[in-house]
């Protein structure tokens, strides 16, 4: 059985640091695309990074490019995004979510059950 | 990059067929057959019903199918029942090498 298991969320201030962490089980973790989408309190998703199952390959929204660092660990089954510079509007749950092939990021089969960021002072 | 657009409501009585739609350029939707529809019922992580345009993962029911004309894409279910009541997102990969979302679309069965 697939599972994602997100953490890592909490409070923290803006201009601050947080890293999400997403510990996957139940497929052949380095085989599979990995992407972080979010959903702001009441409003709709946004897809926020990717990254293909080698890890050599990642991509970013504009709203969080050179301020979001994605990676993966594939001798851990684990996927990262790294936060920094943080601002209010990136207060939302986010998402950890498995591809259905090594660069098909596009197409997500999987979601974890998220993990909630909230940017204040 | 805006959402691409979908109607914020639809609705229909159990039995019934309803479609949403979403629209996007000829950057996103109108040149890739790389759209997606997830359902997400309130409180929940979103499920995908449909991938590249109208293809089922195992499990979905056929009630549920995917189809594209130009730059909208569309989702159709049949047979309307209870548990479909949810709201419901599409999405596209896009010349910039990056995916967008709808800005989701509420399913009210009446």
């Amino acid at each position: 059985e697939v599972q994602l298991l997100e953490s890592g969320g909490g409070l923290v201030q803006p201009g601050g640091s947080l890293r999400l962490s997403c510990a996957a089980s139940g497929f052949t973790f380095s085989s599979y695309a990995m992407s972080w989408v979010r959903q702001a309190p009441g409003k709709g998703l946004e897809w926020v990074s990717a990254i293909s199952g080698s890890g050599a390959s990642t991509y970013y929204a504009d709203s969080v490019k050179g301020r979001f660092t994605i990676s993966r660990d594939n001798s851990n089954n684990a996927v990262y995004l790294q936060m920094n510079s943080l601002r209010a509007e990136d207060t939302a749950v986010y998402y950890c979510a498995k591809g259905m092939g090594g660069s098909s990021w596009h197409k997500n089969d999987y979601w974890g059950q998220g993990t909630l960021v909230t940017v204040s002072s | 990059q805006s959402a691409l657009t979908q109607p914020p409501s639809v609705s229909g009585s159990p039995g019934q067929s309803v479609t949403i739609s979403c629209t996007g350029t000829s950057s996103d939707v109108g040149s890739y057959n790389r759209v997606s529809w997830y359902q997400q019922p309130p409180g929940t992580a979103p499920k995908l019903m449909i991938y590249e345009v109208s293809n089922r993962p195992s499990g979905v029911p056929d009630r549920f199918s995917g189809s594209k004309s130009g730059n909208t894409a569309s989702l159709t279910i049949s047979g309307l029942q209870a548990e479909d009541e949810a709201d419901y997102y599409c999405s596209s990969y896009t010349s910039s090498s990056s995916l967008i979302f709808g800005g989701g679309t509420r399913l009210t069965v009446l």
